[in-house]
């Protein structure tokens, strides 16, 4: 089992709507979580961190659930420039700067 | 501009030909990783440092070395490359501790024929 896992997808959803992607992770000694956006052939590019009590920006808004082991990041009124690829990072303690990272979930918003 | 920068960006070669692709950054960040992006498997760690003199294996070593001489630099070593090293590779670097974001290089597109 891998120790962050996504839905590949790919998601294509129409400008304007509201989209959803999970993600599951296996250590319950994760610490840290994160979405990353990775647009098509670049580098990651953090997104937004991931906070137990939930946590929004914009239109984005990233849920972590501790006792599931998931983490959630809705996207609201999608926009074109919302498409990318969608990484969902764990970080495992709190001292050392590993990340694990899923292999990420392709989101296409259609005109 | 704070930046992580690789080199080469792209680079085609041949089995068992050394190679290095740099990696420097700007900001002086302690911790520097590399990373490689193959289709359904995500970025893995191959190595990782978390200051001068000091590396450490990540989840796929092999084929694969690094030096962190000088804190700005953390060269990617393939002493002979195969065709399974084929990849995109990322550079990253950060301040140590939580919650310091991770800055990503803009990647090295690696062909080994």
């Amino acid at each position: 089992r891998k120790e962050v896992e996504q839905d590949p997808g790919p998601f294509n959803v129409p400008e304007g709507a509201t989209v959803a992607f999970n993600c599951t992770y296996s250590n319950s000694a994760s610490q840290s979580f994160f979405w990353y956006r990775q647009d098509c052939r670049k580098e990651p590019k953090l997104l937004m961190s991931v906070y137990s009590s939930g946590n929004e920006d914009g239109r984005f808004t990233a849920q972590l659930n501790r006792a599931s082991q998931y983490i959630s990041l809705l996207i609201r009124d999608s926009k074109l420039s919302d498409s990318a690829t969608y990484l969902c990072v764990v970080k495992k303690d709190l001292g050392a700067q590993k990340l694990v990272f899923g292999q990420g979930t392709r989101l296409t918003i259609n005109p | 501009e704070a930046q992580v920068t690789q080199n080469p960006r792209y680079l085609i070669t041949v089995t068992g030909k050394k190679l290095t692709v740099t990696c420097s950054q700007n900001m002086n960040h302690e911790y520097m990783s590399w990373y490689r992006q193959d289709p359904g498997l995500g970025l893995r760690q191959i190595y990782y440092s978390m200051n001068v003199e000091v590396t450490d294996k990540g989840d796929v070593p092999e084929g694969y070395k690094v030096s962190r001489k000088e804190k700005r630099n953390f060269p990617l070593i393939l002493e002979s490359p195969s065709p399974n090293q084929t990849s995109l590779y990322f550079c990253a670097s950060s301040l140590v501790g939580s919650g310091n974001t991770i800055y990503f290089g803009e990647g090295s597109w690696l062909t080994v024929v």
